[in-house]
C-alpha cells in the first residue's frame, strides 16, 4: 500500500515568506506527526495530532509556526515569516494510534531559506 | 536529545566487518525505536525493543537491549553497502505519550 508521502520534496523561499507544507499520511492512520530535523539539533519533535483531540503543540519552535489536519488525513505545516534557522528537512510520520507505536515516516520536504 | 545519547556519531567500516552503535538513555525507556536514513529519504523502521533484555535480529542486524544500563545496541555483522546510512535510535518516554525522541544519529560509511 502506499506509505506516507510529502509535498514538495524541496522548497527553497525568500526569508520573510510563509510556505506550506503537505503531508498525506497512510490511510486509516489516526495519528500523524510532525518532526523537523536539522544540522546541529538532529531530529526533534514539532507537534502531532490524534483523531479529533486538540494536536500536542509543545514542540513547535515560536508562534510563527502552525499545523492543522483536514478531515483526520492530510496535514499542512505552515511557517510564516521564514526565517534562515528555518532551513531543515521537515519529516511527517503517521500510525494507527498514537501512543507506543511504530511511526511510519515520509521522505521528508527539505526547506531552505535564503 | 540530550536524554538520548547516540555513539558513535560516525564510523567507517570496511566491507565484511562488524560495527555497533549504541544509545544510552538518561530515563526510564518505554521503547526503544532503531530507523535507517538514507540522504533524501524518510527513516525506515528496522527494530523496535520494549522488554530489558530483549533482542531482535533481522538479516545481518541485531538489536539488544539493556534494561539496567538503558542502553541499547545495534549490531551489524559483515558489513556491505547497502548498510550505509545514518541510524537513529529513538525513544519513548512514560511522561511523553506519542512523542519519540531521537538520539543524534550515526553515520555509517561501508568502504570496499
Amino acid at each position: 500500500g502506499a506509505g506516507v508521502s510529502q509535498s514538495p520534496s524541496n522548497k527553497v523561499t525568500e526569508k520573510g515568506k510563509d510556505v506550506e507544507l503537505r503531508c498525506d499520511p497512510i490511510s486509516g492512520h489516526t495519528a500523524l506527526y510532525w518532526y523537523r530535523q536539522s544540522l546541529g539539533q538532529g531530529l526533534e519533535f514539532l507537534i502531532y495530532f490524534q483523531g479529533n483531540s486538540a494536536p500536542d503543540k509543545s514542540g513547535l519552535p515560536s508562534d510563527r509556526f502552525s499545523a492543522e489536519r483536514t478531515g483526520g488525513s492530510v496535514s499542512t505545516l505552515t511557517i510564516q515569516r521564514t526565517q534562515q534557522e528555518d532551513s531543515a528537512v521537515y519529516l511527517c510520520a503517521s500510525s494507527p494510534s498514537s501512543g507506543y507505536n511504530e511511526q511510519f515516516f515520509g521522505p521528508g520536504t527539505r526547506l531552505t531559506v535564503l | 536529545s540530550q536524554e538520548l545519547e547516540q555513539s558513535p556519531q560516525s564510523l567507517i567500516v570496511q566491507e565484511g566487518k562488524n560495527l555497533t552503535i549504541n544509545c544510552t538513555s538518561s530515563k526510564t525507556l518505554y521503547g526503544l525505536y532503531w530507523y535507517k536514513q538514507k540522504y533524501g529519504e524518510g527513516l525506515i523502521f528496522l527494530m523496535m525493543l520494549q522488554k530489558g533484555g530483549e533482542e531482535k535480529s533481522h538479516e545481518k542486524i541485531t538489536a539488544k537491549l539493556d534494561e539496567k544500563k538503558q542502553q541499547s545496541s545495534l549490531h551489524i555483522t559483515a558489513s556491505q553497502p547497502s548498510h550505509a546510512g545514518i541510524y537513529l535510535c529513538g525513544a519513548y518516554y512514560t511522561d511523553s505519550w506519542g512523542k519519540l525522541q531521537f538520539g543524534a544519529g550515526t553515520q555509517v560509511v561501508v568502504t570496499p
